[in-house]
């Protein structure tokens, strides 16, 4: 059975930063692309970051390019974040979700429950 | 940047049908894929690639694609359906890729 369990989130200052860490097991990681997705406090859905099963290609939203930065450990089955110069509109539940791997499209097919990241000013 | 449209609500009775539409440019030239996620709840596919559907989720659940329009289809609904639907696709038409959410819509079962 697939597993992802994220970690890492918590109570932060503006300007400071995190490491969100998301372990995955049930399934052959290293062949799965992986991305984060974060929701904020009565929103949507926003998608942060995507990274391919040999991290070969990233991508990232408008919203966090530069400041945030998506890395993996295959050996580890591990999905990472590293978020810097946090900001009050980062505040949101960050779920790490695993690509189904269709051709040319992004199909999250297993989502963590997600962790809580609050930006304090 | 690519914008998928999504009416902020829908609201059906037990037993009817509900459509939550989601707009885009040549969205039928897109692969669409639909989430719902209910309150402390991770979210969860209900119909990837326009109209399949992954094992476990009911029959009800069905969606089409085509021109500017992806629909997903909820029949005979049920309580429990009472959630906040997302679409989503994958653009790479512009000069990077990227994975776009639609606004989401809350469904309320009446």
């Amino acid at each position: 059975e697939v597993h992802l369990v994220e970690s890492g989130g918590g109570l932060v200052k503006a300007g400071g930063s995190l490491r969100l860490s998301c372990a995955a097991s049930g399934f052959t990681f290293n062949t799965y692309s992986m991305n984060w997705v974060r929701q904020a406090p009565g929103k949507g859905l926003e998608w942060v970051s995507s990274i391919t099963s040999s991290s070969s290609y990233i991508y990232y939203a408008d919203s966090v390019k530069g400041r945030f930065t998506i890395s993996r450990d295959n050996a580890k089955n591990s999905l990472y974040l590293q978020i810097n110069s946090l900001r009050a509109e980062d505040t949101a539940v960050y779920f790490c979700a695993r690509d189904l791997g269709l051709r040319n499209t992004v199909t999250l097919d297993y989502w963590g429950q997600g962790t809580l990241v609050t930006v304090s000013s | 940047s690519y914008v998928l449209t999504q009416p902020p609500s829908v609201s059906v009775a037990p037993g009817q049908t509900a459509r939550i539409t989601c707009g885009g440019n040549n969205i039928g030239s897109k692969s669409v894929h639909w989430y719902q996620r209910k309150p402390g709840q991770a979210p969860v596919v209900v119909v990837y690639d326009d109209s399949d559907r992954p094992s476990g989720i009911p029959e009800r659940f069905s969606g089409s694609n085509s021109g500017n329009t992806a629909t997903l289809t909820i029949s005979r609904v049920e309580g429990g359906d009472e959630a906040d639907y997302y679409c989503q696709v994958w653009d790479s038409s512009s000069d990077h890729s990227t994975v776009v959410f639609g606004g989401g819509t809350k469904l309320t079962v009446l």
